[in-house]
């Protein structure tokens, strides 16, 4: 059965470091998103991106943040320069089209030291 | 999209019917319901969605009130492996499916 998934599995970094995210979606999803899960905390919408540009953003998902599609199979999540509170699980996600469902990955726990 | 409320938490012996209530009362015509679950730190992982009829998988059933206002997710056996936290939520057919809003949904614990 296809998947979405993610690497690293863990990441520690320090503070002010840039981290990149990477995420292989489903193959024939059109849409992709990241969500970030603050341990204990709800599951929070960060991005969603199709057609090589990003449809919709939260709150969260500020100039630290970017998105990039760097070939045919690969999502990314770049944070330019961690801060300890983004310590947290990232899940990246796919969908086929817009209105439908969205499978995600594994995750990647981002620690920031 | 319709704010959703989910019992905080709900215990099932394993091997029985697990029945997860989801209110959905400001629901409007072109909003479908979705549930989905996480296992322990794990990704959200997609269980079943509808409109206004019943639906039926492989892993669960959901069944909407004629008046669209709740809903109910039904796992017919439980196993161990079903605990997990039950997300029910409320999406407009016009918007993306994938930007869901996670509440806190119910932490469903099967014991044995």
């Amino acid at each position: 059965e296809p998947e979405v998934t993610q690497t690293p599995s863990h990441q520690v970094t320090q503070m002010g470091q840039e981290v990149i995210l990477r995420c292989v979606p489903i193959s024939n999803h059109l849409y992709f998103y990241w969500y970030r899960q603050i341990l204990g905390q709800k599951v929070e919408f960060l991005v969603s991106f199709y057609n090589n540009e990003i449809s919709e953003k939260s709150e969260i998902f500020d100039d630290q943040f970017s998105v990039e599609r760097p070939d045919g199979s690969n999502f990314t999540l770049k944070i330019r320069s961690t801060k300890l509170e983004d310590s947290a699980m990232y899940f990246c996600a796919s969908s086929e089209t817009e209105n439908t469902e969205a499978f995600f990955g594994q995750g990647t726990r981002l620690t920031v030291v | 999209d319709a704010k959703t409320t989910q019992p905080t938490s709900m215990d099932c012996a394993e091997g029985r019917a697990a029945n997860l209530p989801c209110n959905h009362s400001t629901i409007s015509g072109n909003e479908y319901v979705y549930w989905y679950r996480q296992i322990h730190s794990q990704g959200p992982q997609y269980i079943i969605h509808g409109l206004k009829n019943n639906e039926t998988n492989e892993m669960a059933s959901l069944i909407i009130t004629e008046d669209r206002k709740s809903s109910t997710l039904i796992l017919p056996h439980a196993t161990l492996r079903d605990t997990a936290v039950y997300y029910c939520i409320v999406i407009h057919y016009n918007t993306n499916a994938g930007k869901s809003t996670f509440g806190d949904g119910t932490t469903l614990t099967v014991k044995p």
